[in-house]
């Protein structure tokens, strides 16, 4: 158990609805990671909030946000959705903000849009 | 945008091999790099951290190097075991961005 708790595990929705992903870090990281791992792609970075601030931005969609709440839990909201935004969406902690500690990650969210 | 490599794509390997992967980076603004083991329908799980030029880190029989002169990261399993079969990711940071490499699929077999 990494300590890291991500809900719900699945998700079925359909086409043009939004969705909420949670994730809890684990106690005392204050930085949160978002990743999409989509059909045959690898780990994809979208967002990284640190201490209640976005930090940092990657491959993100317009279609999606999230934001850090001040008990440091994250939630990433992805709205509009197509079909394409099927994926394996794992959330990772750690200490620093910027890569000098180790991150762990969450059992991740399935999302299925149908 | 940054390019993270990783090489070879998947390798399979006989149990009591020892065997190598390399991850490429962009050797400018470089703040850290990581090493995952991920294993099908788990989560990745952290191997090392690695920081400064020239570390040298080790965990059992896997050990890893970094180069940040030249951009790049060794990852060495010693005595492969059916064990150690997983998808093995490098991701590199910078100030403001990170990217995962594609990764190395190892399958080692008894």
């Amino acid at each position: 158990d990494s300590g890291v708790t991500q809900t719900p595990k699945h998700l079925i929705t359909a086409t043009g609805q939004r969705v909420t992903l949670r994730c809890s870090p684990r106690s005392g990281d204050l930085s949160v990671y978002w990743y999409q791992q989509s059909l045959d792609q690898g780990l994809q970075f979208l967002i990284q909030y640190y201490n209640g601030e976005e930090r940092a931005k990657g491959n993100i969609l317009e279609r999606f946000s999230a934001q850090q709440f001040p008990d440091l839990h994250s939630e990433l909201n992805l709205s509009s959705l197509e079909l394409g935004d099927s994926a394996l969406y794992f959330c990772a902690s750690s200490f620093s903000p910027v890569g000098y500690t180790e991150a762990f990650f969450g059992q991740g969210t399935r999302l299925t849009v149908v | 945008i940054l390019n993270v490599e990783q090489s070879p794509q998947s390798l399979h390997v006989q149990e009591g091999d020892s065997t190598n992967f390399t991850c490429s980076f962009p050797s400018s603004n470089f703040y850290a790099l990581h090493w995952y083991r991920w294993e099908t329908a788990k989560s990745p799980e952290a191997l090392f951290v690695m920081t400064l030029n020239g570390d040298e880190k080790k965990k059992g029989r896997i050990s890893a190097t970094l180069n940040t002169k030249e951009g790049y990261s060794y990852l060495y399993i010693k005595g492969s075991q059916p064990e150690d079969s997983a998808t093995y990711l490098c991701a590199f940071y910078n100030n403001n961005d990170m990217r995962f490499g594609a990764g190395t699929r190892l399958t080692v077999k008894p």
